[in-house]
């Protein structure tokens, strides 16, 4: 079963921050996440292991709860290269297969 | 580092034929896992393969099959195409599993007529 994203789609203006989480109704051993533009392939962001600390990327940061199954990515002072659909992925066991979620769109503007 | 090269780019097949799709895995990378992205949708996972062997499966039929080869690069083979098939097939690489994060190509975009 494929993790949940919200929100679906996220508007933003240059400089604002927005939060995307990701939820799964399963135990996880890691959550990916990843960033893809139009017409492009997905890219990867940063990995958060189960008892892992949050990670960070550039201005764009996420964390995992555990006792939740649930990860949220962090978007800090958005910046026009930050638009592009965001996808986490879901691991439940080491060395597992990826669950993908169904993408969250974002759109930066001037 | 070369990254992750995906061929055919485009493909139009008609149904019921058979089709190959090609992927060069990143140097130094063991395993190649192939997903399935339909337009506006996350990608769906097809199976995995970690040095040579089959290493998961995801809810696709037999008619999905796969190889990898000795020096990782990997093949993608659907038979019996269906007007459903159509969709964006990408492969992605990683060094160990899932370990490190995916390398993904940029994709085969497939048409079934």
């Amino acid at each position: 079963q494929q993790p949940v994203q919200s929100p679906q789609a996220v508007i933003l203006r240059e400089g604002e921050d927005a939060v995307i989480n990701c939820s799964s109704s399963k135990a996880l051993y890691s959550v990916h996440w990843y960033r893809q533009k139009h017409g492009e392939a997905p890219v990867f962001l940063m990995i958060l292991l189960k008892g892992g600390e949050q990670k960070g990327h550039e201005k764009i940061s996420a964390s995992f709860n555990e006792k939740k199954q649930q990860s949220s990515l962090y978007l800090t002072a958005s910046q026009l290269s930050y638009s592009g659909t965001y996808f986490c992925g879901t691991e439940e066991a080491a060395g597992n297969k990826l669950t993908f979620g169904g993408g969250t769109r974002v759109l930066v503007k001037p | 580092e070369t990254g992750v090269t995906q061929s055919p780019t485009h493909l139009i097949k008609t149904r019921g034929q058979q089709v190959t799709l090609r992927c060069s895995s990143q140097s130094g990378h063991n395993t190649v896992s192939w997903y399935q992205q339909a337009l506006g949708q996350g990608p769906q996972f097809i199976f995995q393969y970690y040095r040579e062997e089959e290493n998961g499966r995801g809810n696709f039929p037999p008619r999905f099959s796969g190889l990898q080869f000795p020096n990782y690069s990997s093949e993608l083979n659907v038979n019996a195409l269906e007007l459903d098939d159509s969709a964006l097939y990408l492969c992605a690489s990683s060094p160990l599993l899932t370990a490190y994060g995916y390398t993904f190509g940029s994709g085969t975009r497939l048409t079934v007529v």
